[in-house]
């Protein structure tokens, strides 16, 4: 158990629909990661967060948004769904914005139907 | 940009064969180098790293040593079990950026 939670475990929804992913960090830890995992793309960064604010930005498409909030839990937004969104996304989390390692929640499956 | 290219699986091995899973990589700067392993049904996990060149990272009888003046970073097990079934994926984390760059991952299967 790497201690970072991520609700739900799986989602299924339909196209153009908005769904919310939720992520909570490791205690201590200030930088929250989202990744995406798809059988044709693999394991692609998304977004970091650390303490609240935007770091970094990587594949992330405009249709996807991301926040961290006070209390350092992160959500991912996924809106205008479409088939190709489903995935694995996973969540990591890192003590400062400049970790070495990164520790991986369960992951949560999106199905768009 | 950064890059990681690991060997094609999926690999089968019989328990207690010698495992060898190829990783080279792309980067500028000085990466820190990962394998995390992935269970069925399960999340990534950190199985070892190396920060800088000529370093060895070790854990559960997997290892892989850092060489820069090949760019690899291949992980080695002397002696597979069953439960090492999974996939294998080796990363790197840039030295200007923090995200994770992943390989495509080896599925490795290991029969008893």
């Amino acid at each position: 158990d790497s201690g970072v939670t991520q609700t739900p475990k799986h989602l299924i929804t339909a196209t153009g629909q908005r769904v919310t992913l939720r992520c909570s960090p490791r205690s201590g830890d200030l930088s929250v990661y989202w990744y995406q995992q798809s059988l044709d793309q693999g394991l692609q960064f998304l977004i970091q967060y650390y303490n609240g604010e935007e770091r970094a930005k990587g594949n992330i498409l405009e249709r996807f948004s991301a926040q961290q909030f006070p209390d350092l839990h992160s959500e991912l937004n996924l809106s205008s769904l479409e088939l190709g969104d489903s995935a694995l996304y996973f969540c990591a989390s890192s003590v400062g914005y400049r970790s070495y390692e990164q520790y991986f929640g369960p992951g949560t499956r999106l199905t768009v139907t | 940009g950064d890059s990681v290219t690991q060997m094609e699986g999926p690999v089968t091995l019989s328990e207690e064969a010698f495992l060898t899973i190829n990783c080279t990589y792309t980067a500028t700067g000085y990466p820190s180098l990962f394998w995390y392993v992935q269970y069925p049904g399960e999340g990534l996990q950190l199985l070892l790293k190396a920060t800088k060149a000529d370093d060895k990272g070790s854990n559960k009888g997997f290892e892989a040593t850092y060489r820069k003046e090949t760019t690899s970073f291949h992980l080695e097990k002397g002696s597979v079990q069953v439960s090492d079934s999974a996939v294998y994926f080796c990363a790197l984390n840039g030295g200007s950026n923090y995200k994770l760059t992943f390989g495509k991952g080896t599925l490795l299967t290991v029969n008893p």
